[in-house]
C-alpha cells in the first residue's frame, strides 16, 4: 500500500490569494489525481496529474484556476489560484497503487475562504 | 459516463444488527467497483474492491460487498453493526478498460446507535 501525506492539512486564506498544497507519496506511482470534496458533498475529479506533461483537466476545471504539477513519481502539487468562497473545500490527493486497482488517498486539506 | 447512486443518504442502524449500505453503478465496461469510508476530519480510508471473480468480497472490519451484475449493484454488508462503524460511506466505480480516476457516489452517513 502507499501512504500519503499533504501539506498544509488546513488553512484559512483572504479572497484572492493563492495556495499551494503539497503531496508526497511514500513511493513510486503510475498515476496521481487531484480530488475535491466540498462541504456535506461527494468527492469531484479536478485532475489527473501527469509526470513531466501538462495535467488532464475533468469538465469545469482549468489549468489557470488550479494548476497542477508532478515533477516525479511520488510528489505532485495542486495550487487554487484567486480564491474566493466558494472554494472553499476539502482538497485530496489519491495515488494509484502498483496493482493498478487500489487507490490511496491522503488526509485531505480543509481550505477555508474568507 | 459511468455513474454511482446511494440512494440514501442516512442510514439508521442499532448495534448489533445487520446493515446494508446501497449502492448501484452504470458504467460502459467492466465495473471496477470499490468502498470508501470517511471518518470525521480524515482522509479516506479503503474498505474492499470488487474487480473479478466471486460475487462476495470480504474487506476490512468485518465488512463485505455482494457484486449483482444483473442489477448493477454493490451493496455493502456487515452482519453486526458497531457504534464505531458509525461515518460517511461512499461507493465509487471505474471502467475496467476505461480511465483509472473514479466516480464516486454521493455518500451514505451510517449512524449505529447504541
Amino acid at each position: 500500500s502507499a501512504v500519503i501525506s499533504q501539506k498544509p492539512s488546513r488553512d484559512i486564506c483572504q479572497r484572492g490569494t493563492s495556495l499551494t498544497i503539497q503531496c508526497q507519496v511514500d513511493s513510486q506511482v503510475t498515476m496521481m489525481f487531484w480530488y475535491r470534496q466540498q462541504p456535506g458533498q461527494s468527492l469531484t475529479l479536478i485532475a489527473t496529474a501527469n509526470q513531466g506533461s501538462e495535467a488532464t483537466y475533468e469538465s469545469g476545471f482549468v489549468i489557470d484556476k488550479f494548476p497542477i504539477s508532478r515533477p516525479n513519481l511520488t510528489f505532485s502539487t495542486l495550487t487554487v489560484s484567486n480564491m474566493s468562497p466558494e472554494d472553499s473545500s476539502i482538497y485530496l490527493c489519491s495515488a494509484l497503487g502498483d496493482s493498478d486497482y487500489e487507490q490511496y488517498f491522503g488526509p485531505g486539506t480543509r481550505l477555508t475562504v474568507t | 459516463a459511468q455513474s454511482v447512486a446511494q440512494p440514501e443518504d442516512q442510514v439508521n442502524v442499532a448495534e448489533g444488527n445487520p446493515l446494508t449500505v446501497k449502492c448501484t453503478y452504470s458504467v460502459s465496461g467492466n465495473p471496477y467497483l470499490f468502498w470508501y469510508v470517511q471518518y470525521p476530519n480524515r482522509g479516506l480510508q479503503f474498505l474492499l474492491k470488487y474487480i473479478t471473480g466471486d460475487n462476495l468480497v470480504k474487506g476490512s472490519y468485518g465488512f463485505e460487498a455482494e457484486f449483482n451484475k444483473s442489477q448493477t449493484s454493490f451493496h455493502l454488508k456487515k452482519p453486526s453493526a458497531l457504534v464505531s462503524d458509525s461515518a460517511l460511506y461512499f461507493c465509487a466505480v471505474r471502467d475496467g478498460a476505461g480511465r483509472r480516476a473514479l466516480t464516486f457516489g454521493s455518500g451514505t452517513r451510517l449512524q449505529v446507535q447504541p
